[in-house]
């Protein structure tokens, strides 16, 4: 009953340093998100994937990218770790958009 | 560009009360609307997806109603418990935007449920 699972839960980095994000659900869902939720900010999108083999960007996708490497799993890249991009990461997926969208615990990343 | 508002932004009511927590979305052509809680330290749980053709959604303790026209939905909470703590963030998906399923947040409501 796993659902969408995120690692890891915490991550600490230097500016500059970089870092992939993972996210796998066992839902056997089409459609797959990232998003980041800051204080003030709200949940925003970074980057979706409708379905396997596409991707595209999200509302904040800037020092970013993303992999949809199968159906179950869809990563998230910092190539270069920016303070600003210190924040909870969300992964979510659905069946598609028409359907509920289920989220993962988050990773809480913090950005010296 | 779509704003989504909830209100109020916190609400502290005895348990065993009725209660209802209010969303509102700028733009009305809406392609669905969902309502999430988040526990402290949490991802978010969906309670209830209303599409942009339905009234209404229920499960158990729970109704949620959409009125599309006036761009507002509402969360009803039945006799509230303690365990309802926490926050409650209603969005929404344009319909026809150019973000397939992105929703769109509101800034959520802090619910406290005392004994």
């Amino acid at each position: 009953n796993a659902g969408v699972t995120q690692t890891p839960k915490f991550q600490v980095l230097k500016t500059g340093q970089s870092m992939t994000l993972q996210c796998a659900q066992d839902m056997n869902h089409n459609s797959m998100y990232w998003y980041r939720q800051d204080p003030g900010m709200g949940l925003r999108l970074i980057y979706y994937s409708a379905s396997e083999g596409t991707t595209d960007k999200g509302e904040v996708p800037n020092g970013y990218n993303v992999s949809r490497l199968n159906k179950r799993e869809f990563s998230l890249r910092l190539e270069s770790a920016a303070p600003s991009q210190t924040s909870v990461y969300f992964c979510a997926s659905s069946e598609d958009r028409s359907q509920p969208q289920h989220f993962g615990d988050g990773t809480r990343l913090s950005i010296l | 560009k779509q704003e989504v508002t909830q209100i109020p932004a916190a609400l502290s009511v005895p348990e065993g009360e009725n209660l209802v927590l209010n969303c509102s979305f700028t733009d009305s052509a809406i392609y669905n609307l969902q309502w999430f809680r988040q526990d402290p330290g949490k991802g978010l749980t969906s309670l209830l997806l209303i599409q942009s053709s339905q009234r209404e959604q229920t499960s158990g303790r729970l109704n949620a109603s959409l009125d599309k026209s006036s761009g507002r939905s509402t969360l009803y909470i039945a006799a509230s418990q303690p365990g309802d703590s926490a926050t409650y963030l209603c969005a929404v998906i344009i319909a026809g935007g150019t973000s397939y399923g992105k929703l769109t947040f509101g800034q959520g409501t802090i619910l406290t449920v005392h004994p």
